[in-house]
């Protein structure tokens, strides 16, 4: 089975722009999560979806917004884009959310705001 | 606020020996415990997990170890092997939401 899938995979964008990242999950998987992470840090949790419902919210502006699609695919859209948006943005996908249920990260979109 | 923290950047470690790969919390809410590793240009790949009802989890090389009393959880990895160098993270959650990652631990093993 193919694993999460994200695209695109590098972006250039310039300071007040919006930018859309999309990712598709595992097969069978109905929970997507979108993480920032920034050079040095770890994963900085953004957004879980489930069910097409937002199902939790990490400590980011009104400018980040995402949403789930009813194949489970997700976008995360970014607007107003600052300089320090530029990070690589990962998508994960579990089967189901609660635990036992270990989330399967994609590659990442790298983000670059100039 | 940082409520998973790996204090150590770096570790360095024989081939064939363990490697200890550690970690602390701060949440007691925290339910389930997860390590991932890093590979450069790569998403994290899930290596393995522990819910906060046990004290110790084994795939072949790969033992979690959990002390709730101490907010402290462990990566053993016994042998280490050169293809395991690569950058680890310890990661909790509650209920599998919101997920909060340390800030890794790059390990290299030494042929």
């Amino acid at each position: 089975d193919a694993g999460v899938t994200q695209s695109p995979t590098h972006l250039i964008k310039t300071r007040g722009q919006q930018v859309t990242l999309r990712c598709s999950p595992i097969s069978g998987h109905k929970s997507v999560s979108w993480y920032q992470q920034v050079l040095g840090q770890g994963p900085q949790f953004i957004f879980q979806y489930y069910e097409k419902e937002e199902r939790g919210r990490g400590n980011f502006p009104d400018r980040f917004s995402a949403r789930q699609f009813p194949n489970y695919s997700s976008e995360l859209n970014v607007n107003a884009l600052l300089l320090g948006d530029s990070a690589l943005y990962l998508c994960a996908s579990s089967r189901e959310t609660g635990w036992g249920q270990p989330q399967h990260f994609g590659d990442g979109t790298r983000l670059s705001i100039l | 606020d940082q409520q998973v923290k790996q204090n150590s950047p770096s570790l360095s470690v024989q081939e064939g020996r363990i490697s200890i790969l550690n970690c602390d919390y701060t949440n007691s809410m925290f339910d389930y415990f997860l390590w991932y590793k890093k590979y450069p240009a790569e998403g994290p790949t899930f290596l393995i997990s522990i819910s906060s009802i046990k004290d110790k989890n084994e795939d072949g090389r790969f033992t979690v170890f959990l002390n709730k009393s101490a907010k402290h959880l462990s990566l053993h990895i016994v042998p280490s092997q050169p293809g395991d160098s690569a950058v680890y993270f310890c990661a909790a959650s509650i209920n599998n939401n919101d997920m909060r990652f340390g800030a890794g631990t790059r390990l290299t093993v030494k042929p």
